[in-house]
């Protein structure tokens, strides 16, 4: 089973600061990687696929990188909406893990 | 527009039995794998399982591999996944995704299932 390792675990920013979240797989998942938000008491929404895709409707603030074992997620100016906790997850092999999430509060 | 309704949580007791349904609508469920997904309380999100289109390749995580069961009907657009001898553990929040072959793009609400005596 491969192991995605989420860092930092919580991000303490204000509005219109960077967010640099970091998803570190225990074996190469070459660019099979997603990143989901989870707004509190929603659905996750998907955000990011193939490592650096933005899905449909997602504003250009959300970037995605990497490939192998190490990726990021960058939200380039936190908007309040943005406040949320955000999951990676790869799709390369099964069973399909996440990430333990990392969550983006107010300071 | 592209739904996705889970039906069928509730409050049962250790041991019981239960099946979760999930209702789409707004584009050919035949076309796309199902997955489902599920969050304990307080807790990140954990893949569950996934059916094929046809229903034909099907798999489980070792937490739940021998309890869970996946099915589908695409003729009637649902999704299923019968939950044999509930553990507490298994208490949480069971999303239904449709899993588009690169992420699962579209989720449904989710159902709380609460395992308790």
């Amino acid at each position: 089973e491969i192991v995605l390792a989420q860092s930092p675990t919580t991000l303490s920013l204000s509005p219109g600061d960077m967010a640099t979240l970091s998803c570190r797989a225990s074996q190469s998942v070459d660019r099979s990687l997603a990143w989901y938000q989870q707004r509190h008491g929603q659905a996750p929404r998907l955000l990011i696929y193939d490592a650096s895709t933005r899905a449909t409707g997602i504003p250009a603030r959300f970037s995605g990188s990497g490939s192998g074992t190490d990726f990021t997620l960058t939200i380039s100016s936190l908007e309040p909406e943005d406040f949320a906790v955000y999951y990676c997850q790869h799709r390369f092999n099964w069973p399909r893990t996440f990430g333990q999430g990392t969550k983006v509060e107010g300071k | 527009e592209v739904q996705l309704v889970e039906s069928g949580g509730g409050l049962v007791k250790p041991g019981e039995s239960l099946t979760l349904s999930c209702a789409v609508s707004g584009f050919p469920m035949s076309a796309f794998a199902m997955d489902w997904v599920r969050q304990g309380p307080g807790k990140g999100l954990e893949w569950v399982s996934s059916i094929s289109q046809s229903g034909n390749y099907i798999y489980y995580s070792d937490s739940v591999r021998g309890r869970f069961t996946v099915s589908r009907d695409n003729a009637k657009n649902s999704l299923f996944l019968h939950i044999n001898s509930l553990r507490p553990e298994d208490t949480g929040v069971y999303y239904c995704t449709r899993d588009w072959v690169l992420a699962f793009d579209y989720w449904g609400q989710g159902a709380l299932v609460t395992v308790s005596s």
